[in-house]
């Protein structure tokens, strides 16, 4: 099926730095998705876009998080700075028409 | 608010059947999709409905009532490696999809 690739697959860093998770989603999915699951827990929804274009963040967005598409294709997931209870695993995910998601691997960020 | 719940567990015994169920209360509702989730693994699509009824797929077939919020994966001719989580999630309005609690299935032998 579609292939949608995070970069970097693992991550550990110290709590205040900056981890930047990055995700190249299918290239002609209109839909973008990025979700937060702490192990074992539900997936819970941080940001969407459409078109390119943020459509809806949740109360999860804090301030330290960001979002962007550099170039037009890939996507970036931003914490500056990071806390403890931001470790979890990072999952995006494209859409054709936001229907059925296309999931990559996960960045899985342990913040200590 | 947007609830999605599932039971956190499930077990049935191979060969047999599991009924995984799901309900939602949303402030809308844009078609519900279920996936199998792997522990350590991404998500993978397994069935999207929108309309009432049964929706049969073979292996997975799904029911909607929507005047209910209500749906379940139907999972038959259970083998061993059906034992993973499988996630409800809900499409609200045309931008977000909020994903249920999940339920873990375990297939016994």
């Amino acid at each position: 099926g579609p292939k949608v690739l995070q970069i970097p697959s693992h991550q550990i860093i110290d709590m205040g730095q900056m981890v930047t998770l990055n995700c190249d989603p299918v290239s002609n999915h209109l839909y973008f998705y990025w979700y937060k699951q702490i192990l074992g827990q539900q997936m819970e929804f941080l940001v969407n876009f459409y078109n390119g274009k943020v459509m809806e963040k949740s109360k999860l967005f804090k301030d330290q998080f960001s979002v962007e598409r550099p170039d037009g294709s890939y996507f970036t997931l931003k914490i500056q700075p990071t806390a403890l209870e931001d470790s979890a695993v990072y999952f995006c995910a494209s859409s054709p028409q936001g229907n059925t998601l296309y999931f990559g691997e996960g960045s899985r960020l342990i913040v200590v | 608010g947007q609830g999605v719940e599932q039971p956190a567990k499930l077990m049935s015994v191979e060969g047999t059947f599991a009924r995984v169920n799901c309900t939602y209360s949303t402030s809308g509702f844009n078609g519900l999709s279920w996936y199998q989730q792997r522990e350590g693994q991404a998500p993978v699509f397994l069935s999207y409905v929108v309309l009432d009824g049964l929706k049969d797929s073979g292996h997975f077939s799904t029911f909607l009532s929507r005047s209910n919020g209500y749906s379940y994966l139907l999972l038959t001719e259970l083998q061993i490696k059906d034992s993973a989580s499988y996630l409800c999630a809900v499409r609200v309005g045309t931008n977000k999809v909020v994903f249920g609690t999940g339920t873990r299935l375990q297939v016994l032998p």
